[in-house]
């Protein structure tokens, strides 16, 4: 129940495509849905997050779509840019902002933006 | 956004050696740190939880005599990779938490040979 899955494993796109990455979990105590990127080399910063309050949340190019009778949430990348190279991983917690250190990662994905 | 930092960035070590990482919060005091560890093209995995004036609570499976974990201060808190060997490799990355955010340290690339 503690899992949160997700897919694809990799993923490429062309310069100006939409990437889409989708992630699915059981924990219906969940509460918060985060988005992080990691680049090689770094730890990973928070990009976008959403609660189970609304069923979608956009920023910039970035939008979350929550679909919480399915358990299901995912990362839309609008007019991706090689820059959105790296690997993107959902994470869910039962407490907001995670800020308790129980945030549950799904495995990742890399994301290639071909120019 | 909060800043989280860790020293060093990266660290080879013999076998059998002791390694420190230090991660710190700069603009922001905490009383909680986490430590994670990540593995190549895997995910992060929570190791223990960094407590300032209390002892460090660690995740199942997590060898507290091995990783030991200072909260030194508000704004420090200090791993310490005992005996290292060479399946310690990883990736290890804190975080702490600001305004109900997780903000994560830049990570340090532990190699032990």
């Amino acid at each position: 129940q503690q899992q949160v899955k997700q897919s694809p494993q990799s993923l490429i796109v062309q310069k100006g495509g939409i990437s889409i990455i989708n992630c699915a979990y059981e924990n219906t105590a969940f509460d918060y849905f985060p988005w992080y990127q990691q680049f090689p080399g770094k730890g990973p910063a928070l990009l976008i997050a959403i609660r189970p309050d609304v069923s979608e949340k956009k920023e910039g190019r970035f939008t979350i779509s929550f679909n919480k009778s399915a358990k299901q949430f995912s990362l839309h990348i609008m007019d991706s840019q090689p820059g959105d190279s790296a690997t993107y991983f959902c994470a869910a917690s039962p407490n907001y902002g995670g800020s308790q250190g129980n945030l549950i990662f799904g495995k990742g994905t890399k994301l290639s933006v071909k120019p | 956004g909060a800043v989280v930092s860790q020293h060093p960035s990266w660290v080879i070590c013999k076998s059998g050696t002791s390694v420190k990482i230090e991660c710190r919060s700069l603009d922001f005091q905490a009383t909680t740190m986490f430590w994670y560890r990540q593995f190549p093209k895997q995910s992060l995995m929570l190791m223990a939880t960094s407590n300032e004036g209390s002892k460090a609570t660690y995740e199942q499976g997590v060898e507290k005599d091995k990783f030991l974990i200072n909260h030194a201060s508000l704004t420090l808190s200090t791993l310490t990779v005992t005996s290292a060997h060479p399946e310690d490799s990883s990736f290890y990355i804190c975080s702490a938490p600001q305004g109900g955010t997780q903000y994560f340290g830049p990570g340090t690339r532990l190699t032990v040979l």
